[in-house]
């Protein structure tokens, strides 16, 4: 399975847009890439994903490059809730396998 | 209704023990797995597993071993407990390999080992 890279952390002003970036370049046709995201240890809670489309929903939007090799996810107005780990993932659509959670980002809104 | 449920939500335990870890979906999914993550923050998949198929992480230890009585159940047995088993451990389940609609995870089991 394709594995992802993020930066270890980034900082966001409350109200401002956070642009989260993840680098997959091995990730292949059958693949889909996940953001999900982990607030303390509370259970991983999922955001968004695509396939090659940029995608929106009320939470976030997803970039991928045309090339799928990397995405960005975007928090468009980040609240101090929005402080957590957000990890990047690529998932196949069959064949459950060893989809890996990378190291994430640890994303602080500061006020 | 809580999709992915997992019990107990702590766990104290000494070392050489043995125990159990619960885990059901009510979202009909046919695929299930455990994670693990430790004091480093790192989600580490353990198994997954579905009717037809479990797929192991070769890292873990045999000492842990997943039970599936029907397709909405995965327990995780640990025989032995070590104290570098304490960690969260994670249930998650999908459709297929989770790729059309993703994964969903409980809440966790926090298992110490003293």
């Amino acid at each position: 399975d394709a594995k992802t890279t993020q930066p270890t952390s980034m900082d966001c002003a409350e109200g401002r847009a956070a642009n989260l970036p993840c680098n997959h370049s091995t990730i292949s046709g059958n693949e889909y890439v996940y953001w999900y995201r982990q607030i303390h240890s509370q259970g991983p809670q999922y955001i968004i994903h695509g396939l090659k489309n940029n995608e929106t929903n009320e939470m976030a939007s997803l970039i991928i490059t045309e090339d799928r090799k990397s995405s960005t996810l975007i928090l468009p107005h980040a609240t101090l809730r929005d402080t957590a780990v957000y990890y990047c993932i690529v998932i196949p659509v069959t064949n459950a396998g060893k989809s890996t959670f990378g190291d994430g980002t640890t994303l602080t809104v500061k006020p | 209704d809580t999709a992915v449920s997992q019990t107990p939500k702590y766990l104290v335990t000494q070392m050489g023990n043995d125990k159990s870890i619960k885990c059901e979906q009510n979202l009909g999914h046919d695929t299930m797995y455990w994670y693990k993550q430790d004091s480093k923050k790192f989600l580490k998949i353990m198994f997954s597993y579905n009717n037809k198929e479990l797929i192991i992480n070769e890292t873990v230890p045999n000492r842990f071993s997943p039970k599936s009585p029907d397709k909405a159940h995965l327990n995780l047995h640990i025989n032995s407990l070590e104290l570098g088993d304490s960690a969260v451990y994670f249930c998650a389940s999908s459709q297929g390999g989770g790729g059309a609609y993703g994964y969903t995870f409980g809440s966790g089991t926090r298992l110490t080992v003293v």
